[in-house]
């Protein structure tokens, strides 16, 4: 089956802590993307990768950390920096090209006790 | 700095009945726009992307219309059903970046 997965699907986290949620495809994707999303709230971008060692910070990177080593993953870290990181998190793909479809993974919920 | 609004932000109607779904955009510069669904804790399915050279898609009972110049889409979702209760959400992909501005979405409940 071809798609992307998230892992875990809940994730709980104390304060000062960091933590690295799991984004792996197995589309031959060359983009892949992270967002935050709010209850009530549209997706807000954190960080991109359009290929292979190289990404981008999105609107609210601030807190966050990416690396892509590989093409099929791209973890993220959410810092202790993060003031109120309790949110759910998207990963999702492309192919490189801009006209085609951008597909999601399952989600992770991340809780700060 | 593109932004997208989505309005109703939430909407209920019985089932049977025909509705429209709106996004508007203020930079018209864009690459293509895409509508997804979001079931309550999922991730997002792509329903509909539309390219910046055509004015529609359609898929089964969605059709999404695109008119750039005035900023706006619009998902039309025939004769409803309940299992259309979902989050819609539309993005926008712009010229000038590989990235994808999201609207807030617009909540539907379809009673039976």
């Amino acid at each position: 089956d071809g798609g992307i997965t998230q892992s875990p699907k809940y994730l709980f986290r104390k304060e000062g802590q960091n933590v690295t949620l799991s984004c792996e495809q197995n589309l031959n994707h060359d983009a892949m993307y992270w967002y935050r999303q709010d209850p009530g709230q549209g997706l807000r971008l954190i960080y991109y990768s359009q290929i292979v060692n190289d990404f981008q910070k999105g609107d609210i990177a601030e807190g966050y950390s990416v690396s892509r080593e590989k093409k099929e993953s791209f973890p993220l870290t959410v810092t202790s920096a993060q003031k109120n990181p309790t949110a759910f998190y998207l990963c999702a793909s492309r192919r490189q090209a801009s006209t085609d479809t951008q597909y999601f993974g399952p989600g992770t919920r991340l809780t700060v006790l | 700095k593109q932004e997208v609004t989505q309005i109703p932000a939430a909407l209920s109607v019985p089932e049977g009945e025909n509705l429209v779904l709106n996004c508007s955009f203020t930079d018209s510069a864009i690459y293509n726009l895409q509508w997804f669904r979001q079931d309550p804790g999922k991730g997002l399915t792509s329903l509909l992307l539309i390219q910046s050279s055509q004015r529609e898609q359609t898929s089964g009972r969605l059709n999404a219309s695109l008119d750039k110049s005035s900023g706006r889409s619009t998902l039309y979702i025939a004769a409803s059903q309940p299992g259309d209760s979902a989050t819609y959400l539309c993005a926008v992909r712009s010229t000038n970046a590989g990235k994808s501005t999201f609207g807030d979405g617009t909540t539907l409940t379809v009673k039976p």
